[in-house]
Formats: C-alpha cells, structure tokens, sequence
C-alpha cells in the first residue's frame, strides 16, 4: 500500500512569489495534518482536516497560508506571497477515521530567496 | 498539551541497548506516550504508544512507571541504521495535534 506523498520533494521560490504543496494520504484516511519546519525549530502542527472540512486551523501563522481539500482527497497548501521565513520543511500526515497512528510524508523542503 | 523534556543527544555504539528517558509532568489522565523516529530527509516514523506499566513491540519497548511524568524508550541492539531523533509525545489516544518538541538525536557508532 503506497504511503503518504509529498510533491514536490523540493521547490526553491523567490520572496513575493507563489507556491502550491500537494499532499497525498493514505487511501481511506479521512483525517489529514500539515506540519512544519522552519530553519532551526521544532516541527510545529499548521491544521488538521477531517475529510474536506478544516477540524483545527489554530496552528497556520497568517493568512498567507491557504489550505484546501476539496473532495477529501488530497490536500494543497499554497502561499501567497511568499516570505523568506517560509523557508523549511512542509510535513503532511494523515490518520485513519477511528484512531492510530499518524502516517508522514517525506516532506517538501521549501526554500525562498 | 503536555509538554515534553527529552535529552538533546545520545551517543551509543553497535549492539548496545539504549534508554532514552522523556519526562511529562503534566501529563492528563487521558493522555497516552507516542514516541517516533525521524531519519534525515524523511518524516516521522511510528515506533511505540503506551498509556501505562510496559509496551512491547517488534521495534521497542515503552516504561511507564505508575505516576505516568516520565517514559523510557527502549532500543535493543541498535545498529548504526538505529541513528535518527527520536520524538516524545503526549496526548489523547486520538489526538490530533502532536508537539513535537527538540527530540533526542541518537547517534550509533560502530
């Protein structure tokens, strides 16, 4: 069974430009989490969807960051315009509906110039 | 959330069983300890979940003691695959937003 999938690995933007993470659960996992890595600190929780509605969106730093999942499927992250402390490592995870364990991605490493 | 206090780093070699020791004093009565393992370039791995006394798995095992503000993870014979940083986590069984704190860089020498 394919586990979660990040695209891109990498993506190396200029500051004022626009990015869109795509993350890929686990067939059947309804919940789906992003996390986050900037240079230096600890991975810090961004939201959690159940299916396609947002469950806890206390964690997204500013309105730069849009988070979508339409259909329940998979999810995007877009930042609109980007800022050189957006630079690190975008984590998605996802859980089955009834409990276990959070299932990462391997990550995209987001560099702005 | 809990928070957690783990060592920064531990160095160990080949063949050897290490400990690594997470303390949670605020630890709830609903809360449950996940730890995870992280390689370089990957995310997150599930090793272990407990709630109390000890849990085995293939992997590892998870101490407990009875006032539930510390846990202990255990590794048998690491290898040099075994390098990574381990995370501590507290929470609900079902919870839904891990802080993952410094974790402990374990380093495993031959």
């Amino acid at each position: 069974e394919a586990g979660v999938t990040q695209f891109p690995s990498h993506s190396v933007i200029e500051k004022g430009q626009t990015v869109t993470l795509r993350c890929d659960p686990i067939s059947g996992h309804d919940n789906l989490y992003w996390y986050r890595r900037v240079m230096g600190k600890e991975i810090k929780f961004l939201l959690h969807f159940v299916k396609e509605s947002k469950q806890d969106e206390s964690g997204m730093p500013n309105n730069r960051f849009l988070a979508e999942r339409t259909g329940g499927t998979y999810s995007t992250l877009k930042v609109q315009p980007a800022e050189l402390e957006d630079s690190g490592v975008y984590f998605c995870a996802s859980r089955e509906p009834n409990g276990g364990e959070q299932f990462f991605g391997p990550g995209t490493r987001l560099t702005v110039l | 959330l809990a928070k957690t206090t783990q060592p920064i780093s531990m160095d160990s070699y080949e063949g050897q069983e290490v400990n690594i020791t997470c303390s949670h004093n605020n630890i709830a009565t609903n809360d449950y300890i996940t730890w995870y393992q992280q390689f370089p370039s990957q995310g997150p791995r599930f090793i272990i979940q407990g709630y109390k006394t000890k849990v085995t798995n293939e992997v590892a095992s998870l101490f407990i003691p009875a006032d539930r503000k510390s846990s202990t993870l255990s590794l048998p014979r690491v290898s040099l695959s075994d390098t990574a940083v381990y995370y501590c986590l507290v929470g609900e069984y079902n919870f839904n937003k891990f802080y993952f704190g410094s974790g402990t860089k374990l380093n495993v020498k031959p």
